[in-house]
């Protein structure tokens, strides 16, 4: 099956510095890709709909100031997590599709964020 | 809003009893569900979903709109189904890879 690959797998940062983290698909192009925050034992909460090409759509109640994301080509795209706070942290997850309907959808295997 | 319920937090069976893992959804139209499992250390990978009406290692499940479930389901199981579950539902169309996803289930299965 396709792979989506995220990067870093895990990263710590101080408060107030930003963090990138960076979304593949290694053997397909994903038209569109979807992010999701995941606390520990809960639920993935839908946090954006990144298309190639155009800006993101928001999930209500995520600030699009807070977590950029760009999908510049096919194969990529990213999440940047701005000025980030102690509350940030989490496990960040992408997902990818083969688009149109029938398309699969594949998960990355997601960046566990800590704000110290 | 669409959501999506999986009552169970955590499920244990013995090896060779049959499970059932719950899952209720709300949503106004036509609803597109799936499962997801999460092996330990791995990540999350589709199960089943329900317009392919297929089995995927032994497990089934069936979308009953007039009771709105599609609980997962397995005659016999085994300790390699022991996992976390997710439950998803689509809207599909345009808005098709978008998912609301339940709590999760922890399936452990003894020996």
């Amino acid at each position: 099956g396709a792979v989506v690959s995220q990067h870093p797998s895990r990263v710590i940062c101080k408060s107030g510095t930003s963090v990138k983290i960076e979304c593949r698909s290694l053997d397909f192009q994903a038209t569109t890709m979807f992010w999701y925050r995941q606390f520990p034992k809960q639920s993935l909460m839908l946090m954006a709909t990144s298309n190639e090409g155009s800006k993101a759509t928001y999930e209500q109640g995520v600030e699009k100031d807070k977590f950029l994301i760009n999908h510049a080509s096919l194969t990529l795209s990213t999440l940047t997590v701005t000025s980030a706070h102690p509350e940030d942290s989490s496990f960040y997850i992408c997902s990818a599709t083969t688009d149109g309907e029938g398309g699969e959808l594949f998960f990355g295997e997601g960046s566990r964020l800590t704000v110290l | 809003a669409q959501r999506v319920t999986q009552p169970e937090k955590l499920l244990s069976v013995f090896k060779g009893a049959p499970v059932e893992l719950k899952c209720n959804y709300s949503y106004s139209g036509s609803p597109e569900l799936f499962w997801y499992v999460q092996y330990s250390r791995q990540r999350l990978q589709l199960l089943l979903r329900h317009i392919s009406r297929e089995s995927i290692k032994g497990f089934t499940a069936d979308l009953n709109k007039g009771e709105t479930s599609f609980h997962l389901k397995k005659p016999f199981a085994q300790e390699e189904d022991s996992a976390m579950y997710y439950c998803a539902l689509g809207t599909g169309g345009t808005s098709y890879g978008k998912l609301t996803f339940g709590q999760g289930t922890i399936l452990t299965v003894h020996p």
